[in-house]
């Protein structure tokens, strides 16, 4: 069965500190590795990582996958209020035109 | 920038009727799809939906749903006779090539009593 495990499940910081969100997974036909922030509905796209090793970065977030290892991390940086969220690790599979399997998702939650 | 769209955001329904959730995908997108969210519980696949039929469905996805694109610009899912544990958010998803993230939709809360 495709798995896909997220750590921790919940995290509370101070504004200013450095987070990193782990992300483990074990599937068949693995095609990318998806990383989405939900705030209060829709899940709003960070990421995708198809290449081992290549980091990918946006401004204060940034997040690299290692195929050997089959995990991805998403560091955010200098966090503010407005990065508390949950947010969702997927794995895109190569049938289903991509079809994600989800993990459980990581609440962060950023104090001031 | 563009959205997906979906109608109602929330719906209260009997048991075992039937069910209509909306969305407009983004115009240029190819792909299509529905998940679901049990409160507390993982994001789930549906359906995916490309060049006008069904890509993959999961085993969720019985003979009580079925999808439709019926006029090259709405994509809905029908749930024919809804049970208590069909409850659940249900979000839409669009992307223009499968090299790229989807978009989602804001979900549409079903909750069915």
């Amino acid at each position: 069965e495709d798995k896909v495990v997220q750590s921790p499940l919940s995290l509370v910081v101070h504004e200013g500190d450095t987070v990193t969100l782990n992300c483990s997974y074990e599937v068949t036909n693995f095609r990318s590795l998806l990383w989405y922030k939900q705030e209060k509905k829709a899940p709003t796209f960070l990421f995708m990582l198809t290449s081992s090793g290549i980091e990918k970065k946006s401004g204060r977030l940034s997040s690299i996958l290692d195929k050997k290892e089959l995990f991805s991390i998403l560091n955010i940086t200098a966090t503010q209020t407005g990065d508390s969220a949950i947010y969702l690790c997927a794995v895109g599979l190569i049938q289903g035109a991509q079809k994600l399997v989800f993990g459980q998702g990581t609440r962060l939650t950023i104090n001031p | 920038e563009p959205e997906v769209t979906q109608t109602p955001s929330h719906q209260v329904t009997q048991m075992g009727q039937e069910v209509i959730l909306r969305c407009v995908p983004i115009s240029n997108h190819l792909y299509f799809y529905w998940y679901r969210q049990i409160l507390g519980q993982k994001v789930e696949f549906l359906v995916s939906f490309y060049n006008n039929e069904i890509s993959e469905k999961s085993e969720i996805f019985d003979d009580q749903f079925s999808v439709e694109r019926p006029d090259g610009s709405n994509f809905t899912l029908k749930i024919r006779s809804t049970k208590l544990e069909d409850s659940a958010m249900y979000f839409c998803a669009s992307t223009h090539s499968i090299n790229y993230g989807y978009t989602f939709g804001s979900g549409t809360r079903l909750t069915v009593v």
